[in-house]
């Protein structure tokens, strides 16, 4: 695609639920990169991926959260038994390769 | 470990004048710096990035920054700002070369610009 594709664009999910974020990165972006933002913050890194290998998780806040990229290609968060302190942006990045990466315009997520 | 401090969470700038927002660094190595615009309703989108070299650093929309290793900064300048230049600002530090997309960000500077 053109740009770095997020859906849904906005969740509110009730606390307890899963709930699971998917990017749709540029066409042929060999890197796909997962950060979270919470109001008034920056943008925090939480994992990413070469290809469809796992490559760094260490930014995952604990157990509940998850990542794949099981074709190189579409990847999915998946965040289990959702809590408020979820609730943030949660938004995607990709790159072919080189030093810079594309940001999509990023998942709302709110945990009632 | 690294970190990124934007010192400023607020400027207010009138039309026409300059900008400059600040941001320091704290990294072992030689840092890759990193500034990136966010909109309303918009993703994040690259301005400049400085990795070696000439430490003036040109981007988009006419914004320049400097890199000073001396003073562990690298600010961001606008010789006359736009009224659609009001958005976030966030400056950032990479890991490095074998891992470009992982950054660190500051908290951002929110830039009101006034007729």
């Amino acid at each position: 695609g053109a740009g770095v594709s997020q859906s849904p664009r906005y969740k509110v999910t009730k606390r307890g639920q899963d709930v699971a974020l998917r990017c749709d990165p540029i066409s042929g972006h060999v890197s796909l990169y997962w950060y979270r933002q919470a109001l008034g913050q920056g943008p925090e890194f939480l994992t990413y991926f070469n290809y469809e290998a796992q490559q760094d998780k260490s930014g995952l806040p604990n157990d509940r959260f998850s990542a794949e990229r099981p074709e190189g290609s579409i990847s999915t968060l998946t965040i289990q038994r959702t809590e408020q302190r979820d609730s943030a942006m949660y938004r995607c990045a990709s790159s072919l390769s080189g030093n810079t990466i594309y940001f999509g315009e990023g998942s709302w997520l709110t945990v009632v | 470990a690294q970190s990124v401090t934007q010192p400023d969470i607020h400027i207010t700038v009138s039309e026409g004048a300059s900008l400059e927002l600040r941001c320091n660094y704290s990294y072992g190595a030689t840092p890759y710096l990193f500034w990136y615009v966010q909109s309303p309703g918009q993703g994040l989108q690259l301005l400049l990035k400085y990795f070696s070299g000439d430490t003036l650093v040109q981007g988009i929309k006419g914004f320049e920054a400097e890199f000073k290793r001396s003073q562990s900064s690298f600010n961001l300048r606008k010789p006359s700002v736009h009224w659609s230049d009001a958005a976030e600002y966030f400056c950032a530090v990479g890991a490095g070369a074998d891992s470009w997309g992982k950054l660190q960000f500051g908290a951002g500077t929110q830039v009101v610009v006034t007729p």
